[in-house]
């Protein structure tokens, strides 16, 4: 039972492009969701987050946006950067505050191209 | 520490052998986690632990998989008899008891052969 889920395994981008990763969740005590970007060799680092009680949140050339309603969330880049080039992970968490499991999506693997 | 610390950064094993691999999370981080990442798979669950609660296993595969966290701080994921499935990179992280998303080591790569 897949409850996060990203259905494109790999996106190419121009460079200087916006990069647009989609994530699907079906679980509605999921209260948090973060993005994670995952270079190879390395631990997945953490990229962005938003709360189930906001809609869009910034930072910097990342933003993420969640539709509740459609249980949907994406994470925009602009523009992109070869060095942006990694596995995006999404993942989702419940527990209103306190420390719990995040339950993480299979990925979608980014390439930005020159 | 700085940081999660996980070793060993690789592990090769025979077929059948057990092995240990250990993940010293960020000082004074009440939570710490196990996944593995399968090759071309995402981030699979396998146990947590919350400070001096009963840890959730709900995520471990088999009864070969074991954890424990001793002192609340190092813990060791051990896998008996171990299996070619088994290869994969396994992931510790951390996270303070109040707070969202946590800090991942940069894993153990570990090959049965």
């Amino acid at each position: 039972d897949q409850q996060v889920k990203q259905n494109s395994p790999s996106l190419s981008v121009q460079e200087g492009r916006i990069s647009i990763l989609n994530c699907d969740y079906t679980n509605s005590m999921f209260d948090y969701f973060l993005w994670y970007k995952k270079y190879p060799a390395e631990g997945p680092t953490f990229l962005i987050s938003i709360s189930s009680i906001k809609d869009k949140n910034e930072d910097g050339r990342f933003t993420v946006f969640l539709n509740k309603s459609a249980k949907h969330l994406s994470l925009h880049i602009v523009p992109s950067q070869p060095g942006d080039s990694a596995v995006y992970f999404c993942a989702a968490q419940s527990g209103g505050g306190t420390a719990s499991k995040l339950t993480f999506g299979t990925g979608t693997r980014l390439q930005v191209t020159l | 520490g700085a940081g999660v610390s996980q070793s060993p950064s690789n592990k090769v094993t025979e077929k059948g052998k057990d092995v240990e691999l250990r993940c010293d999370p960020i000082s004074g981080h009440t939570a710490l986690y196990w996944y593995r990442q399968s090759l071309g798979q995402g981030l699979e669950f396998l146990i947590y632990f919350q400070g001096n609660s009963a840890p959730d296993k709900s995520g471990l595969p088999s009864d070969r998989f074991s954890a424990e966290r001793t002192g609340g701080s190092v813990s060791t994921l051990t896998i008996q008899r171990t299996q070619q499935e088994d290869s994969a990179v396994y992931l510790c992280a951390s996270s303070p008891y109040r707070g969202r998303g946590y800090t991942f080591g940069s894993g153990t790569r570990l090959t049965v052969v």
